[in-house]
């Protein structure tokens, strides 16, 4: 990818269960965030981290951020089937350049 | 209205044709984006306009000629394609505020749903 890299790959959980991924980055940044894509479709932001902050909550949502090691997280707790998607962090320089991971896709199982 | 639109939403061309793909925002945005989406790859970034100016261009060839006709507007414009430029190309939004004072606030992109594009 042009930033960096996501791991896993893919990832299959119950409902329920807890689901993470994680995003390396190259360079540094002003912040990260994190996208969802629905099969095909247009991203979603999800939440932002500034680089000044560790750590993020929003709903099911938590996000880490590690600058010295350029990496970050994604934790959605207690999954749903509504969360089968795709999974982008995108890192955001100099305001207006936003560039995105490889991905992690995302099944829930019912 | 906070939504981006893009038309058409599937476009088939051949490798001699001309098109355009377009997107339309009024969220007030001060940037607008062009990405290109492989499958099962991320989003790549091809071009950033900023207050209808070009300000990033990715090293895109130049059979992919955007324009921004005014601050809601953009087009990509698309001439002599080749197969391998089949992909989904998403436009995106952001506030853009150039005033460094407000830098500390959220500039997030906001996506349309895309065109997705087949040269034949």
């Amino acid at each position: 990818s042009q930033q960096g890299e996501e791991d896993p790959q893919a990832l299959s959980i119950q409902e329920g269960e807890n689901a993470t991924m994680n995003c390396s980055y190259k360079t540094s940044i002003n912040n990260l965030q994190w996208y969802r894509q629905n099969s095909g479709r247009g991203l979603v932001h999800l939440i932002l981290i500034r680089s000044n902050e560790r750590e993020k909550h929003s709903g099911r949502l938590r996000v880490t951020l590690d600058t010295s090691k350029k990496s970050s997280s994604l934790l959605i707790t207690a999954s749903r089937a509504a969360d089968t998607a795709s999974y982008f962090c995108a890192t955001n320089h100099n305001f207006n350049k936003f560039y995105f991971g490889s991905g992690t896709k995302l099944n829930v199982k019912p | 209205d906070t939504e981006v639109t893009q038309t058409p939403k599937h476009l088939v061309m051949g490798m001699t044709n001309k098109k355009s793909l377009k997107c339309e925002q009024h969220m007030g945005h001060r940037a607008m984006y062009w990405y290109k989406q492989k499958a099962k790859k991320p989003p790549e970034l091809m071009f950033v306009y900023s207050y209808e100016k070009l300000s990033i261009n990715e090293s895109v060839p130049s059979r992919f000629s955007p324009e921004c006709p005014n601050s809601s507007l953009l087009n990509l414009h698309l001439h002599a394609l080749q197969p391998e430029d089949s992909a989904l190309y998403l436009c995106a939004s952001s506030q853009g505020l150039k005033d460094r004072a407000n830098r500390s606030g959220a500039n997030v992109l906001t996506f349309g749903a895309g065109s997705r594009l087949t040269v034949l």
